[in-house]
């Protein structure tokens, strides 16, 4: 069974601090995804990585991709109180089209 | 058209009742999704679509009947459901084999009484 375990489970930080979120697996997946969920709506695509190593930037938020394409992070720079939602990461399991979803990052940013 | 849209929004029904979800995209994507998401958990996939075809079913029990007439719909079909079955069903779609990631849809809120 392929798992993605997310740390930390919950957050809760003041307007202006910097954080990190992790998505780790034993498991390698061909890409992985990064989605923040607000209550009540469908989780929102952020970014998308491919490749091993790859680092990509979304204005405050800048996300890693593990070189051996097991892991990743998100970081979020000076972080506002819109950062708020469910941060979860998905994997794309090989050569299908089932991703699996992390066990998600619950943020709460307090002005 | 970015969007995916899913209807009812809300909905409540008897153990007894039989109810449809619907899905609708015009995106071009040929896969479609449902999922499962209790309250504080990650979403779970139930069954995935490609090309109008059911290509992924995850051991969703029979009361749960996916149906997809086109390349743009997507229904869900319930019957005889228990109130542990509450929950917020997501559609989602992508292009194929989830290249660039899902679009979901708002979900619908399902109560079972």
């Amino acid at each position: 069974t392929q798992l993605l375990e997310q740390s930390p489970q919950f957050l809760s930080i003041q307007e202006g601090e910097n954080l990190t979120v992790y998505c780790n697996s034993s498991s390698v997946f061909s890409s992985l995804q990064w989605y923040r969920q607000e209550p009540g709506e469908g989780p929102v695509l952020l970014v998308t990585v491919v490749t091993g190593g790859e680092v990509k930037k979304l204005k405050r938020l800048t996300f890693q991709f593990g070189d051996a394409r097991k892991d990743s992070s998100l970081h979020i720079t000076a972080a506002q109180p819109g950062d708020t939602g469910l941060y979860l990461c998905a994997g794309l399991v090989g050569g299908t089209y089932k991703y699996i979803f992390g066990t998600g990052t619950r943020l709460k940013v307090l002005a | 058209d970015t969007e995916v849209t899913q209807t009812p929004k809300h909905l409540v029904m008897g153990m007894t009742n039989k109810k449809s979800l619907k899905c609708e995209q015009h995106m071009g994507h040929r896969a479609m999704y449902w999922y499962k998401q209790k309250a504080k958990k990650p979403p779970e996939l139930m069954f995935v679509y490609s090309y109008e075809k059911l290509s992924i079913n995850e051991s969703v029990p029979s009361r749960f009947s996916p149906e997809c007439p086109n390349s743009s719909l997507l229904n869900l079909h319930l019957h005889a459901l228990q109130p542990e079955d509450s929950a917020l069903y997501l559609c989602a779609s992508s292009q194929e084999r989830g290249v660039g990631g899902y679009t979901f849809g708002s979900g619908t809120r399902l109560t079972v009484v």
